[in-house]
């Protein structure tokens, strides 16, 4: 079983419409949960991070996370054709201080005009 | 302030040679990871340094290390290049006081190994 698992897509949604991205992780003692966005070519930036079990809203964006499922998902309102990008599912396993991120595959999500 | 540098941002070499990578973290970074991108594998994490020392280590084998410099500047190294090292390496830095820290990802380089 893969540490961090997310549906690799494509994910096809219409502008304007909600977009759901999901994501499991193995390590139970984690504590520390990333949503990084990768557009092709670039390097992967930071859209949410989110610590305690439930949901945090930043502008169109909502990170959900439930630690008794090992669950965390994404949420994009009113998708944008900018929001076409990978998504990168990130959960830091280093314990204490340290850093050590261990990411899903990625999620294709494809926003149509 | 300035983002994450990598060096070089292109690099080919053939199998059996030796690369270093080199990383200038976000001023008053403390930490710098290294990541390893394949579109097979995906990002998969190296190592990660903080004030000079290994703190985290992947599951890669011994060709691949690493060092950090007292400004925190960081250096990677694979050694006997193999085909399968062809791949996009990252590095990231953050403050390195906790594990809760957003890390900034540089641009990354690029290295084809024919």
């Amino acid at each position: 079983q893969k540490e961090v698992e997310q549906n690799s897509g494509p994910l096809s949604v219409p502008e304007g419409a909600i977009a759901s991205l999901n994501c499991t992780y193995s390590d139970r003692v984690s504590q520390s949960f990333f949503w990084y966005r990768q557009y092709s070519g670039k390097s992967p930036e930071l859209i949410m991070s989110i610590y305690s079990n439930g949901d945090k809203e930043d502008g169109r964006f909502t990170a959900q996370l439930n630690k008794a499922s090992q669950y965390v998902s994404l949420l994009i309102r009113d998708s944008q054709p900018s929001d076409s990008a990978t998504y990168l599912c990130a959960v830091n396993t280093g314990g204490g201080a340290t850093n050590k991120l261990i990411f899903g595959t990625g999620t294709l999500l494809a926003v149509q005009p | 302030k300035a983002g994450v540098t990598q060096t070089p941002r292109y690099l080919i070499k053939t199998r059996g040679q030796q690369v270093t990578l080199s990383c200038s973290p976000i001023s008053g970074h403390r930490s710098v990871s290294w990541y390893q991108q394949t579109p097979g594998q995906g990002l998969q994490f190296l190592f990660e340094y903080f004030s000079e020392t290994q703190r985290n280590k992947g599951n890669f084998p011994g060709r691949f290390s690493g060092r950090q410099f007292s400004n925190s500047r960081s250096e990677m190294n694979v050694s006997t290049l193999e085909l399968g090292d062809s791949a996009l390496y990252l590095c990231a830095s953050s403050p390195g006081g906790s594990g809760r820290e957003t890390q900034y990802f540089g641009p990354g380089t690029r290295l084809l190994v024919l």
